[in-house]
Order: structure tokens, then sequence, then C-alpha cells
């Protein structure tokens, strides 16, 4: 059975600094999705990663991808407190199957 | 514009009541699924379908119903059934199965009275 871990699942940070989310899972899958939520409201797809070594960026957030140890992290530089916000990872297996979420509190 | 339209965003339910969620499509996906939502927890698959006319058990399906009879449409039944039903649930749409991610609806909270 498939196993989407995330870590952690609450991070409270001050604005302007770095920090990182992983999402470590349990099979080969070569696909994994990030999405943000705002509370009450639906998910946002903000980054999809198709391969190995697949990097991508928009605005201060990066999502990398390793498939060999099955990881994958979203990176967040020079918080502001837009991004507060419960973010998921999501693998491809037979279906999708999505992480518990980190809950993300940027303070001002 | 594209998209998926969940009805209604807000529905309450009487005990021993059956509700529908509807959920529609025009993105021309041939996949779509239902997910249910409780609060502070991630995301949990009730029902998904890749073709007209079929249709799989996710990880919690015991207490709802779907139907896929149009490729755009895949309504959520929740029945008298289904204990806890309290949640907000959310249906999403990809070109096929599991492929480049998926579009989400707005969902519907549902509330039991």
């Amino acid at each position: 059975e498939l196993k989407v871990e995330q870590n952690p699942l609450f991070l409270s940070m001050q604005e302007g600094k770095n920090y990182t989310i992983y999402c470590n899972y349990s099979t080969t899958s070569d696909r994994l999705y990030w999405y943000r939520q705002d509370p009450g409201k639906s998910l946002e797809s903000l980054f999809v990663l198709l391969s190995n070594g697949a990097v991508k960026q928009e605005g201060r957030l990066m999502a990398s991808l390793d498939t060999k140890a099955r990881l994958s992290t979203l990176h967040i530089t020079a918080a502001v407190h837009d991004l507060s916000a419960t973010y998921f990872c999501a693998v491809v297996d037979d279906k999708i199957i999505f992480g518990k979420g980190t809950r993300l509190h940027i303070l001002p | 514009d594209g998209g998926i339209t969940q009805s209604p965003k807000y529905l309450f339910r009487k005990e021993g009541q059956n509700v529908t969620l509807s959920c529609e499509q025009n993105l021309n996906h041939d996949a779509m699924y239902w997910y249910r939502q409780d609060p502070g927890q991630g995301l949990r698959l009730i029902y998904y379908s890749q073709i007209v006319n079929d249709f799989q058990k996710g990880d919690i399906a015991e207490g709802y119903s779907v139907s896929r009879e149009k490729k755009e449409s895949f309504p959520l039944t929740v029945t008298s059934a289904q204990k806890n039903p309290t949640a907000f649930y959310l249906c999403a749409s990809s070109i096929a199965l599991g492929e480049r991610g998926y579009t989400f609806g707005s969902g519907t909270r549902l509330t039991v009275v």
C-alpha cells in the first residue's frame, strides 16, 4: 500500500526565514504534485514534478524530486505572510494519494 | 473558461436522508474523483472513474455511491448508511488517471443536522 508522509505537519515561522517541507513516499513513482489549500477553500496546483531530479520554482517556492530517495522537498525562501496555507504533496501510483498536509503559519 | 463546478457550496442533511453532490467539468477530462476532507486532515479517496459508465471504489467508499453516465458529470450520493458524513467534499478531474495532476472544484461542505 502506498504511503505518503509529510513533515512537519505544522510549521510556524517568522517572515524572512527559510524552511523546507519534506514529502516521503513508499512507491517507485516518478510523478509527484504539490498543492496549496487556503482555509475553507479548494486545492490549487503549485508544481508538477515528472522525473527524477526535477526542480520547479515559482516565486519564493521551489520544489524538487528525488525518486531514488523517494523524497520531494518544498523549499520556502524568505517567507512572507501570504504564503500561510496548508501544503499537500500527492504521489501517483495507480491513483493519486495525498499526504496529510503541512499547515504553514508565517508570523508577520 | 474551462473548469470544475461543484454544487451546492453548503449542504445540510438530516439524519437518515440521502443527499447528492453535483460535480460537472468542461475540461474534456476522462478521469474524475471524489475526495473527503475532515478538519485538519488530508484528503481521502471515495470513488474515482476513468471512463463513462465505469468507476472504482477508493479507500472509504462505504456509505457513498456514484454514477458516470456522462463524461462531464460525476455526482456523489451520500447515503444514510454513511454514519459520519459531516465533511468537506472535493471533486477533481484529470486528463487520464493520475496524469498531470488534478484540477479541483471549489468543494461542498456537508453538515448533518
